[in-house]
Protein backbone atom coordinates (compact mmCIF):
# COMPACT_ATOMS: atom_id res chain seq x y z
CA UNK A 1 0.00 0.00 0.00
CA UNK A 2 1.05 3.68 -0.74
CA UNK A 3 2.57 5.07 2.35
CA UNK A 4 2.29 8.69 0.71
CA UNK A 5 -0.30 9.55 -1.51
CA UNK A 6 -0.72 12.98 -3.66
CA UNK A 7 -3.70 12.87 -5.81
CA UNK A 8 -3.18 15.63 -7.49
CA UNK A 9 -0.79 15.36 -10.48
CA UNK A 10 -1.26 18.74 -11.52
CA UNK A 11 -2.91 21.70 -10.07
CA UNK A 12 -3.69 25.43 -11.50
CA UNK A 13 -3.80 28.63 -9.67
CA UNK A 14 -4.27 32.16 -9.69
CA UNK A 15 -1.62 34.66 -9.00
CA UNK A 16 -1.99 36.19 -5.41
CA UNK A 17 -4.76 33.17 -4.57
CA UNK A 18 -4.30 30.52 -2.01
CA UNK A 19 -4.14 26.83 -3.32
CA UNK A 20 -4.01 23.79 -0.78
CA UNK A 21 -2.14 20.96 -2.03
CA UNK A 22 -3.01 17.00 -1.32
CA UNK A 23 -0.95 14.71 1.09
CA UNK A 24 -2.60 11.86 2.89
CA UNK A 25 -0.53 9.26 4.72
CA UNK A 26 -0.99 6.02 5.50
CA UNK A 27 1.31 4.61 9.33
CA UNK A 28 1.43 2.72 12.09
CA UNK A 29 3.70 4.48 13.91
CA UNK A 30 2.38 6.99 16.95
CA UNK A 31 5.63 9.01 16.24
CA UNK A 32 6.28 10.26 12.52
CA UNK A 33 7.08 13.40 11.02
CA UNK A 34 6.14 14.93 8.10
CA UNK A 35 7.90 17.17 5.14
CA UNK A 36 7.11 18.99 2.02
CA UNK A 37 9.58 19.94 -0.30
CA UNK A 38 9.52 22.32 -3.63
CA UNK A 39 11.18 21.41 -6.49
CA UNK A 40 11.30 24.15 -9.61
CA UNK A 41 12.22 23.65 -12.54
CA UNK A 42 16.47 23.81 -12.27
CA UNK A 43 15.46 20.47 -10.31
CA UNK A 44 16.96 21.34 -6.61
CA UNK A 45 14.68 19.96 -3.70
CA UNK A 46 13.83 23.11 -1.25
CA UNK A 47 12.57 22.01 2.29
CA UNK A 48 9.79 23.96 3.10
CA UNK A 49 8.04 23.10 5.81
CA UNK A 50 7.70 19.69 8.75
CA UNK A 51 4.62 18.79 11.29
CA UNK A 52 5.55 16.48 13.70
CA UNK A 53 2.93 13.87 14.69
CA UNK A 54 2.84 15.19 18.29
CA UNK A 55 2.87 18.92 17.28
CA UNK A 56 -0.24 20.50 19.06
CA UNK A 57 -0.10 23.30 15.94
CA UNK A 58 0.00 23.31 12.43
CA UNK A 59 3.08 24.01 11.28
CA UNK A 60 3.42 27.67 9.74
CA UNK A 61 6.66 28.65 7.49
CA UNK A 62 5.82 32.26 5.71
CA UNK A 63 3.40 31.90 2.98
CA UNK A 64 3.28 28.34 3.65
CA UNK A 65 1.32 26.20 6.12
CA UNK A 66 0.36 22.81 6.74
CA UNK A 67 -3.29 21.85 7.67
CA UNK A 68 -2.65 18.67 9.41
CA UNK A 69 -5.92 16.55 10.42
CA UNK A 70 -4.02 13.27 11.80
CA UNK A 71 -7.38 11.77 12.38
CA UNK A 72 -7.73 11.53 8.91
CA UNK A 73 -4.08 11.01 8.46
CA UNK A 74 -3.68 14.61 6.20
CA UNK A 75 -1.11 17.28 5.72
CA UNK A 76 -2.28 19.24 3.25
CA UNK A 77 0.18 22.18 2.34
CA UNK A 78 -1.48 25.62 2.09
CA UNK A 79 0.19 27.91 0.02
CA UNK A 80 -1.08 31.69 0.67
CA UNK A 81 -0.62 34.74 -1.94
CA UNK A 82 0.71 32.21 -4.50
CA UNK A 83 3.48 33.91 -6.58
CA UNK A 84 4.85 33.22 -10.27
CA UNK A 85 8.13 31.46 -8.56
CA UNK A 86 5.87 29.13 -6.59
CA UNK A 87 5.63 27.35 -9.97
CA UNK A 88 7.29 23.95 -8.87
CA UNK A 89 6.53 20.25 -8.41
CA UNK A 90 5.55 19.95 -4.56
CA UNK A 91 6.41 16.60 -3.01
CA UNK A 92 5.30 15.28 0.61
CA UNK A 93 7.51 12.99 2.68
CA UNK A 94 7.18 11.05 5.67
CA UNK A 95 9.94 9.97 8.19
CA UNK A 96 8.77 6.62 10.82
CA UNK A 97 9.71 7.47 14.11
CA UNK A 98 10.57 3.31 14.75
CA UNK A 99 12.87 3.94 11.51
CA UNK A 100 16.25 4.03 12.85
CA UNK A 101 17.53 5.15 9.02
CA UNK A 102 15.67 8.43 9.14
CA UNK A 103 14.44 7.74 5.54
CA UNK A 104 12.56 9.35 4.13
CA UNK A 105 9.23 8.04 2.25
CA UNK A 106 7.72 10.52 -0.67
CA UNK A 107 4.89 10.94 -2.45
CA UNK A 108 4.86 11.26 -6.46
CA UNK A 109 4.03 14.92 -6.24
CA UNK A 110 2.14 17.78 -7.26
CA UNK A 111 3.09 20.19 -10.23
CA UNK A 112 1.92 23.79 -9.83
CA UNK A 113 1.61 26.13 -12.49
CA UNK A 114 0.67 29.78 -10.98
CA UNK A 115 -0.96 31.63 -13.81
CA UNK A 116 -0.55 35.67 -14.23
CA UNK B 1 22.57 25.92 2.62
CA UNK B 2 23.79 22.32 3.55
CA UNK B 3 27.35 21.86 1.76
CA UNK B 4 26.45 19.09 -0.51
CA UNK B 5 28.60 18.46 -3.93
CA UNK B 6 27.15 15.89 -6.52
CA UNK B 7 29.38 15.11 -9.18
CA UNK B 8 29.31 14.74 -11.97
CA UNK B 9 26.13 16.74 -12.88
CA UNK B 10 25.11 15.11 -15.65
CA UNK B 11 26.92 11.98 -17.60
CA UNK B 12 26.13 10.04 -20.84
CA UNK B 13 27.16 6.41 -20.97
CA UNK B 14 26.64 3.18 -22.94
CA UNK B 15 24.41 -0.10 -21.44
CA UNK B 16 27.24 -2.47 -19.82
CA UNK B 17 29.56 -0.18 -19.03
CA UNK B 18 30.27 0.81 -15.05
CA UNK B 19 28.95 3.94 -13.49
CA UNK B 20 30.05 5.38 -10.36
CA UNK B 21 28.46 8.92 -8.85
CA UNK B 22 29.78 10.78 -5.64
CA UNK B 23 28.26 12.75 -2.90
CA UNK B 24 30.60 14.97 -0.94
CA UNK B 25 29.02 16.51 2.17
CA UNK B 26 30.96 19.08 4.33
CA UNK B 27 28.60 18.82 7.63
CA UNK B 28 29.88 15.85 9.31
CA UNK B 29 26.31 14.42 9.23
CA UNK B 30 26.28 10.72 9.98
CA UNK B 31 23.34 9.63 7.58
CA UNK B 32 23.60 9.63 3.67
CA UNK B 33 21.15 8.69 1.14
CA UNK B 34 21.14 8.10 -2.70
CA UNK B 35 17.65 8.54 -4.16
CA UNK B 36 16.29 8.06 -7.78
CA UNK B 37 13.56 10.18 -9.17
CA UNK B 38 11.40 9.25 -12.06
CA UNK B 39 8.23 10.16 -13.70
CA UNK B 40 5.30 9.56 -11.63
CA UNK B 41 7.39 8.14 -8.60
CA UNK B 42 8.40 11.02 -7.14
CA UNK B 43 11.98 9.99 -5.09
CA UNK B 44 12.91 6.58 -4.06
CA UNK B 45 15.20 5.69 -1.50
CA UNK B 46 18.23 3.02 -3.41
CA UNK B 47 20.78 3.15 -0.61
CA UNK B 48 21.74 4.89 2.28
CA UNK B 49 24.71 4.60 5.33
CA UNK B 50 24.42 5.42 8.96
CA UNK B 51 28.08 5.67 9.34
CA UNK B 52 31.45 5.03 7.33
CA UNK B 53 31.82 1.19 5.91
CA UNK B 54 27.81 1.13 7.23
CA UNK B 55 25.41 0.67 4.50
CA UNK B 56 21.97 -0.66 4.15
CA UNK B 57 19.44 -0.88 0.96
CA UNK B 58 16.59 0.98 0.47
CA UNK B 59 13.24 0.28 -2.19
CA UNK B 60 15.38 0.07 -5.44
CA UNK B 61 18.99 -1.64 -4.72
CA UNK B 62 18.71 -3.99 -7.21
CA UNK B 63 21.76 -3.12 -9.55
CA UNK B 64 23.46 -0.71 -7.41
CA UNK B 65 26.44 -1.14 -5.10
CA UNK B 66 27.25 1.61 -2.61
CA UNK B 67 30.65 2.37 -0.38
CA UNK B 68 31.38 5.09 1.94
CA UNK B 69 35.22 4.62 3.55
CA UNK B 70 35.19 8.72 4.66
CA UNK B 71 32.28 10.29 6.69
CA UNK B 72 32.30 12.87 4.19
CA UNK B 73 32.34 10.95 1.15
CA UNK B 74 29.30 8.40 -0.49
CA UNK B 75 29.34 6.32 -3.78
CA UNK B 76 26.93 5.60 -5.67
CA UNK B 77 28.11 2.42 -8.84
CA UNK B 78 26.21 0.91 -11.18
CA UNK B 79 28.52 -2.19 -12.09
CA UNK B 80 26.60 -2.64 -15.65
CA UNK B 81 24.16 0.14 -16.17
CA UNK B 82 21.37 -0.71 -18.08
CA UNK B 83 18.71 1.51 -19.65
CA UNK B 84 16.18 1.07 -16.78
CA UNK B 85 18.75 3.19 -14.78
CA UNK B 86 18.20 6.33 -16.10
CA UNK B 87 17.19 8.49 -14.33
CA UNK B 88 18.05 11.50 -11.66
CA UNK B 89 19.84 10.88 -8.68
CA UNK B 90 19.86 12.88 -5.48
CA UNK B 91 22.50 12.33 -2.77
CA UNK B 92 20.72 13.82 0.34
CA UNK B 93 22.32 13.57 3.89
CA UNK B 94 20.54 13.82 7.38
CA UNK B 95 21.40 14.84 11.24
CA UNK B 96 20.39 11.99 13.36
CA UNK B 97 17.52 14.02 14.72
CA UNK B 98 13.55 12.67 13.59
CA UNK B 99 12.46 16.36 13.39
CA UNK B 100 15.34 17.61 11.18
CA UNK B 101 14.60 18.05 7.06
CA UNK B 102 17.07 15.74 4.88
CA UNK B 103 19.50 18.41 2.45
CA UNK B 104 19.54 17.03 -0.87
CA UNK B 105 22.42 17.86 -3.38
CA UNK B 106 21.42 19.28 -7.20
CA UNK B 107 21.42 15.63 -8.56
CA UNK B 108 22.98 13.95 -11.27
CA UNK B 109 21.39 13.62 -14.56
CA UNK B 110 22.53 10.18 -15.84
CA UNK B 111 21.22 8.54 -19.36
CA UNK B 112 22.50 5.22 -20.19
CA UNK B 113 22.11 4.15 -24.07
Amino acid sequence: AQKITQTQPGMFVQEKEAVTLDCTYDTSDPSYGLFWYKQPSSGEMIFLIYQGSYDQQNATEGRYSLNFQKARKSANLVISASQLGDSAMYFCAMREGMDSSYKLIFGSGTRLLVRP
Amino acid sequence: DAGITQSPRHKVTETGTPVTLRCHQTENHRYMYWYRQDPGHGLRLIHYSYGVKDTDKGEVSDGYSVSRSKTEDFLLTLESATSSQTSVYFCAISADTSNQPQHFGDGTRLSIL
